[in-house]
């Protein structure tokens, strides 16, 4: 049971758009449709913001948007703002009723 | 507004073992799974295991020989048992509500602690 990989960071201006991705295999990530996403500022508990590959919690701005290809997951966060600027993981099932992380990803609004 | 609230010893000798309990509040324990995640310092999440409310347990098999976790219903507490600690094991310790049972209906985690710092040291 890997961590799924993510890329160790990704940037940009406030309004622009960010993909972050989350490759697995299909033992996990390919193989089922409960990806999940959580956001944590420094020094917090992460916050969920996307579950079930593409579904927002109640309160999650409408500006995270989740997705799914292949093995390869992906966390869209569109009009970029500077409270967004933390580190994402992402999570999936992964058989055997267990779960696997992602290895984090840094977002920085330039 | 579901609270969940990590508690236990901040330092933990090497090849001892790590205990921590999570109390939850504003909600019950019952029809939901409640699992232990970990993060060492600088790095990322790791998924340690999920009880039901009912008592049954799936652990990470990475860490399945060495890991125990129970409910109290009546405390409304889940508690966290780590054996044979290194300093590998130093990381802070979430307690979470959600994970991947037979009879869950989402696998996920909504409501996390603000999470336990324990240290392994000699």
């Amino acid at each position: 049971q890997s961590a799924l990989t993510q890329p160790r960071s990704v940037s940009g201006s406030p309004g622009q758009s960010v993909t972050i991705s989350c490759a697995g295999t299909t033992s996990d990530v390919g193989g089922y449709n409960y990806v999940s996403w959580y956001q944590q500022h420094p020094d917090k508990a992460p916050k969920l913001m996307i579950y079930d590959v593409s579904k927002r919690p109640s309160g999650v701005p409408d500006r995270f948007s989740g997705s799914k290809s292949g093995n390869t997951a992906s966390l869209t966060i569109s009009g970029l703002q500077a409270e967004d600027e933390a580190d994402y993981y992402c999570c999936s099932y992964a058989g055997s009723y267990t779960h696997v992380f992602g290895t984090g990803t840094k977002v920085t609004v330039l | 507004q579901v609270q969940l609230q990590e508690s236990g010893p901040g330092l933990v000798k090497t090849s001892e073992t790590l205990s921590l309990t999570c109390t939850v509040s504003g909600g019950s324990i019952s029809s939901y799974y409640w699992s232990w995640i970990r993060q060492p310092p600088g790095k990322g999440l790791e998924w340690i295991g999920y009880i039901y409310y009912s008592g049954s347990t799936n652990y990470n098999p990475s860490l399945k020989s060495r890991v125990t976790i129970s409910v109290d219903t009546s405390k409304n507490q889940i508690s966290l048992k780590l054996t044979s600690v290194t300093a590998a094991d130093t990381a802070v310790y979430y307690c979470a509500r959600g994970g991947a049972g037979v009879f869950a209906r989402r696998y996920d985690f909504d409501y996390w602690g603000q999470g336990a710092l324990v240290t392994v040291s000699s």
